[in-house]
């Protein structure tokens, strides 16, 4: 039974560095099949994918968030972690980690329960 | 960088057959998948591959993808099919990577 489940701050000031972290049961995220994604859904918007990451520490990014986005790897605690610096009141959404398996096209098939992310002063 | 375009909302009776498009340019030539968003739940993939379904998804749920269009049909449609669905394929990057994109979303009402 794969399960990911979303952990980190409900609140972040703007200005400052969102950090999430994804743990990561029944399946490796060191396995070479699976792709790592970060995903975010705004209130009342669409899913927005954010980036992911591979076994080997590949990654890629949103082009709109490439800037100031970084995805890692914890292979020890199998777990992947995101920081977003220099955030604002836009970055306010639902954050969720997901798994893209190459068998099936990279689509998500298993998500996290997502985390809200508020940013306040 | 790439569109995925779909109606915000379509409504059906119970019973009937609902039909959710997903345009974009091309789209035919890419892979589309399709997930099914219920209110304060994440999304749930329903459809991979354009016409795939992972286990436990309904054999009322298929799906189709040509031109620039790719579409989702929900045949006999029940009550529980009332969610918001979106439409999701990897774009090809310049550096022969892949990206994330998805379409807008569609809000399926059961009347």
């Amino acid at each position: 039974q794969v399960q990911l489940q979303e952990s980190g701050p409900g609140v972040v000031k703007p200005s400052e560095t969102l950090s999430l972290t994804c743990a990561v049961s029944g399946a490796s995220v060191t396995s070479g099949i699976y792709y790592w994604s970060w995903i975010r859904q705004p209130p009342g918007k669409g899913p927005e994918w954010i980036g992911y990451i591979y076994n080997n520490g590949r990654t890629k990014y949103n082009p709109s968030l490439k800037s100031r986005v970084a995805i890692s790897l914890d292979t020890s605690s199998n777990q992947f972690s995101l920081n977003l610096v220099s955030v604002t009141t836009a970055d306010t959404a639902i954050y969720y980690c997901a798994r893209g398996a190459t068998v099936t096209g990279r689509a998500f098939d298993f998500w996290g329960q997502g985390t809200q992310v508020t940013v306040s002063a | 960088s790439y569109v995925l375009t779909q109606p915000p909302s379509v409504s059906v009776a119970p019973g009937e057959t609902a039909t959710i498009a997903c345009g974009g340019n091309n789209v035919g030539a890419k892979s589309v998948h399709w997930y099914q968003q219920k209110p304060g739940l994440a999304p749930m993939l329903v459809i991979y591959y354009d016409r795939d379904r992972p286990s436990g998804i309904p054999g009322r749920f298929s799906g189709s993808n040509s031109g620039n269009t790719a579409t989702l049909t929900i045949s006999r449609v029940e009550a529980g099919d009332e969610a918001d669905y979106y439409c999701q394929v990897w774009d090809t990057t310049s550096d022969d990577d892949h990206e994330g994109v998805f379409g807008g979303g569609t809000r399926l009402t059961v009347l």
